[in-house]
């Protein structure tokens, strides 16, 4: 399978614990987006890689959130000291960059996180 | 700037009748328009895209949405519905500005589909 795969599925944890969500894109996508899912909700934007470099981050995304993207390959998503309102499904979408075309996104089918 | 509108939150139709999702947008430049649909705890599957070349656009699982610039419309429809179709769908607008790509999300439409 060839698509943007993300791990894990399903992940519930304690209030105040710590969280980290990988997405591996598809191979040779330079674009990676982080988005949050609630329910009944349409995706909210939270972070975007070109590459490596980190080029925008959602108000959304506070100080407890962080994302990396190291060597512009996989990325990862961390949560610190998670509360209830981060309880959402996590999705992870690649595309590929060209300056005369606007790729389409390719999601994952997402990490969803229960804070209990 | 750039924003989508989509006018229905929900839309419920019988089995084997036509499908209608309505979609409208702005942008300040030519934007590039897609539709999606997501299943319950999935992600979001690509049904069709719209990047400037034919504005009648086909799409998986017998989809169609035309693109209609004066009416700044990118409407979703499917001659006859299958249950299968029940789901959550989302119009989806980008452009390309500064090398950055602008992602703006319609707010979903669900779709009913009744036996």
């Amino acid at each position: 399978d060839t698509g943007v795969s993300q791990d894990p599925r399903h992940k519930i944890t304690k209030r105040g614990q710590n969280v980290t969500f990988r997405c591996d894109p598809i191979s040779e996508h330079n674009r990676l987006y982080w988005y949050r899912q609630t329910l009944g909700q349409g995706p909210e934007f939270l972070t975007y890689f070109q590459n490596e470099a980190q080029l925008e981050k959602s108000r959304l995304l506070s100080d407890r959130f962080s994302a990396e993207r190291p060597k512009g390959s996989f990325s990862t998503l961390e949560i610190q000291r998670t509360e209830q309102g981060d309880s959402a499904m996590y999705l992870c979408a690649s595309s590929l960059a060209r300056s005369s075309y606007n790729s389409p996104l390719h999601f994952g089918n997402g990490t969803r996180l229960t804070v209990t | 700037a750039q924003s989508v509108t989509q006018l229905d939150s929900h839309v419920s139709v019988s089995e084997g009748t036509p499908v209608l999702l309505r979609c409208n947008y702005s942008s300040s430049y030519s934007p590039s328009l897609f539709w999606y649909v997501q299943h319950p705890n999935k992600g979001l599957q690509l049904l069709l895209k719209y990047t400037s070349a034919a504005t009648l656009v086909k799409g998986i699982n017998g989809f169609e949405a035309e693109f209609k610039k004066s009416e700044t419309s990118f409407h979703l429809t499917k001659p006859s519905a299958h249950m299968s179709d029940a789901a959550e769908y989302f119009c989806v607008v980008t452009m390309n500005s500064g090398g950055y790509q602008k992602v703006t999300f319609g707010t979903g439409t669900k779709l009913q589909v009744i036996p």
